[in-house]
């Protein structure tokens, strides 16, 4: 079964950028993922579905802020002019065989 | 544009089965997808429990698959999960989500304590 593993946490200016890492465990890496945002006491919410390619889908409302991309078993969500809204958590999600995996997160603070 | 709303009982007594509901609007079950729920621990991170489809064909955490039951009722447009056996370790906020091979969209999450 595959394996998520992303830092615990990433930090950044106001305005500047911030690329996380969600790292897929050996023999998964052709696996689509997908990056969920879940804000402080809030549902998480569906960011976008990210290829091995590096072909991403975003959902509905996602700013273009948000953008994904991809090298190896690596999956990054990358979030430009960082704002004070982007201060949340951020999951990566796969699945195989319909059960479903998810990383530990990366907790985002912005400076 | 599909909508999730978690019901239930937000306090269950160690031993006892946690029931939770799921009402889906703006899309109908019985057009397909699985439908999904995951928790969350207080200050921990998601696990995904369990998804069924509308014919009742359901996929299980193997953690948990001992003690879970997913249904779903397509005349109420609603899939229901209940836990048995349950201890504190199993207070958590529980969402559900339609599973199209990711979860989205999510409801609200509601969260369920155990304690007697």
């Amino acid at each position: 079964q595959p394996v998520l593993t992303q830092s615990s946490s990433a930090s950044a200016s106001l305005g500047s950028s911030v690329k996380l890492t969600c790292t897929l465990s050996s023999g998964h890496s052709s696996y689509i993922i997908a990056w969920h945002q879940q804000q402080p006491g809030k549902a998480p919410r569906y960011l976008m579905k990210l290829e091995g390619s590096g072909t991403y889908d975003k959902g509905s409302g996602v700013p273009d802020r948000f953008s994904g991309s991809s090298s190896g078993a690596d999956r990054y969500l990358t979030i430009s002019n960082l704002q004070s809204e982007d201060e949340a958590d951020y999951y990566c999600e796969t699945w195989d065989s319909n059960i479903h995996f998810f990383g530990g997160g990366t907790k985002v603070t912005v400076l | 544009q599909v909508r999730l709303q978690e019901s239930g009982p937000g306090l269950v007594k160690p031993s006892e089965t946690l029931s939770l509901t799921c009402t889906v609007s703006g899309y109908s079950i019985s057009s397909g997808s699985y439908w999904g729920w995951v928790r969350q621990p207080p200050g921990k991170g998601l696990e995904w429990i369990a998804s069924i489809y509308q014919t009742g064909t359901t996929y299980y955490n193997p953690s948990l698959m001992s003690r879970v039951t997913l249904s779903v009722d397509t005349s109420k447009n609603q899939f229901s999960l209940k836990l048995n056996s349950v201890t504190a370790a199993d207070t958590a906020v529980y969402y559900c989500a339609r599973d199209y091979h990711c979860l989205d969209p999510w409801g609200q999450g509601t969260l369920v304590t155990v304690s007697s």
